[in-house]
Order: structure tokens, then C-alpha cells, then sequence
């Protein structure tokens, strides 16, 4: 079955901290990657996506992601947290028919201490 | 460019009533989606539509679910008889064919009492 699994529901971390949000995938074939980060009562916004290449994936606000095919994993990190980084944070996967249909982890909510 | 636009942003009904959303996608963007996230989980698709054309519909999505495009543009997802399980945010999204990634609207939170 397909699915994607975050294993953590919470993570604090002090700010100027690192971060590391771990995501694993279960798919037929290596899909689409993404996160996403949601605040409270907004939708969803695109941190960075992995479609091939690079293994190692920039994106916005400072984050960047690694894609480890043997793990069947997708990483999200950032060297140093803000308290604005506050959020759910959300991986997800989807086909490389580009259909956008994606399957989305229960996500993990950050919380940054001052 | 304003966006996936959602409308209304909450929505409260009582049960067995019915409901219906909006959502505007960007202008040039030929395929729409619509997502359902309820409260601690990720979102899960519902169904898809590619200019008119309703490609793909879920399991989740029952029959008192009807989700329209009626001109390539603009989406409706309605709700008959409304259950206090429909609870949830409905997200739409909208991306370009090939694209393979979109831009998700705000979403509209409905509580059903």
C-alpha cells in the first residue's frame, strides 16, 4: 500500500536550533517528493519538491530536503529555526504522472521555544 | 495572480443540510483538485478534474459528494445531507498539466452540528 509516515507529532526545538523532520514513503516507484508547511487555519505552502537530479533539494525560507532511495526517505532539515518557522509541517508523494494526486504524511507540528 | 481563491473560508450547517464551496483557481492553470483534511491528519484526494473533465474520483468521495467544473474554470464541491463526519477543511489546488506540483487555496473550514 502506499502511504507516508512522519514518526514524529510534535518536535520543539530552541530557536537557533537545527532541524531535522523525518519522512519515509512507501510507493510501487520512486514518486514525486514534497513538503509542505501549514499555520494554523491556512492552507498549504510549498517548502521544496524533488522530481530527479540532485539528490539534495533547496527551498524556501532557508530549508532544504535530502531523497535517500535506499531509505525510501525524505528529510526535511534547516540549520537554524526562527520562532516565525512555527507551523505543521507536511511530507507528501505523488506519481510521476504528473497528475498532482498526492498522499500526504499526519504531518508534524514544530514548536520553537524563545 | 491572486492565487487559488476559496470561498467561503467557514462554513457551519446543521446535519442533513446541504453545503456547497467554491474555488477559483489561477487563471492558467487546467487542472484543479480537491483535498479533504480533517482536524490532526493530512490532507486525502478527493477527486480531480483536468479543464471540464472530472478524471478521477477517490473511494472517499461518496455519492452524496458532486464535485463540478462546468466550464474549465471555476469548481463546486457540494455536500447533500451533511454528517457530522464531513466535518473537515476542504483544500482545493490548482497546477498546470505536466506541471507536477500546484498551489493550494486556504482552504474552507466546515463544522457540521
Amino acid at each position: 500500500a502506499q502511504s507516508v509516515t512522519q514518526p514524529d507529532i510534535h518536535i520543539t526545538v530552541s530557536e537557533g536550533a537545527s532541524l531535522e523532520l523525518r519522512c519515509n514513503y512507501s510507493y510501487g516507484a520512486t514518486p514525486y517528493l514534497f513538503w509542505y508547511v501549514q499555520s494554523p487555519g491556512q492552507g498549504l505552502q510549498l517548502l521544496l519538491k524533488y522530481f530527479s537530479g540532485d539528490t539534495l533539494v533547496q527551498g524556501i525560507k532557508g530549508f532544504e530536503a535530502e531523497f535517500k532511495r535506499s531509505q525510501s526517505s525524505f528529510n526535511l532539515r534547516k540549520p537554524s529555526v526562527h520562532w516565525s518557522d512555527a507551523a505543521e509541517y507536511f511530507c507528501a508523494v505523488g506519481p510521476r504522472d504528473s497528475s498532482y494526486k498526492l498522499i500526504f504524511g499526519s504531518g508534524t507540528r514544530l514548536l520553537v521555544r524563545p | 495572480d491572486t492565487g487559488v481563491s476559496q470561498d467561503p473560508r467557514h462554513k457551519i450547517t446543521k446535519r442533513g443540510q446541504n453545503v456547497t464551496f467554491r474555488c477559483d483557481p489561477i487563471s492558467e492553470h487546467n487542472r484543479l483538485y480537491w483535498y479533504r483534511q480533517t482536524l490532526g491528519q493530512g490532507p486525502e484526494f478527493l477527486t480531480y478534474f483536468q479543464n471540464e473533465a472530472q478524471l478521477e474520483k477517490s473511494r472517499l468521495l461518496s455519492d452524496r459528494f458532486s464535485a463540478e467544473r462546468p466550464k474549465g474554470s471555476f469548481s463546486t464541491l457540494e455536500i447533500q445531507r451533511t454528517e457530522q463526519g464531513d466535518s473537515a477543511m476542504y483544500l482545493c489546488a490548482s497546477s498546470l498539466e505536466l506541471q507536477g506540483s500546484g498551489t493550494f487555496g486556504s482552504g474552507t473550514r466546515l463544522t457540521v452540528v
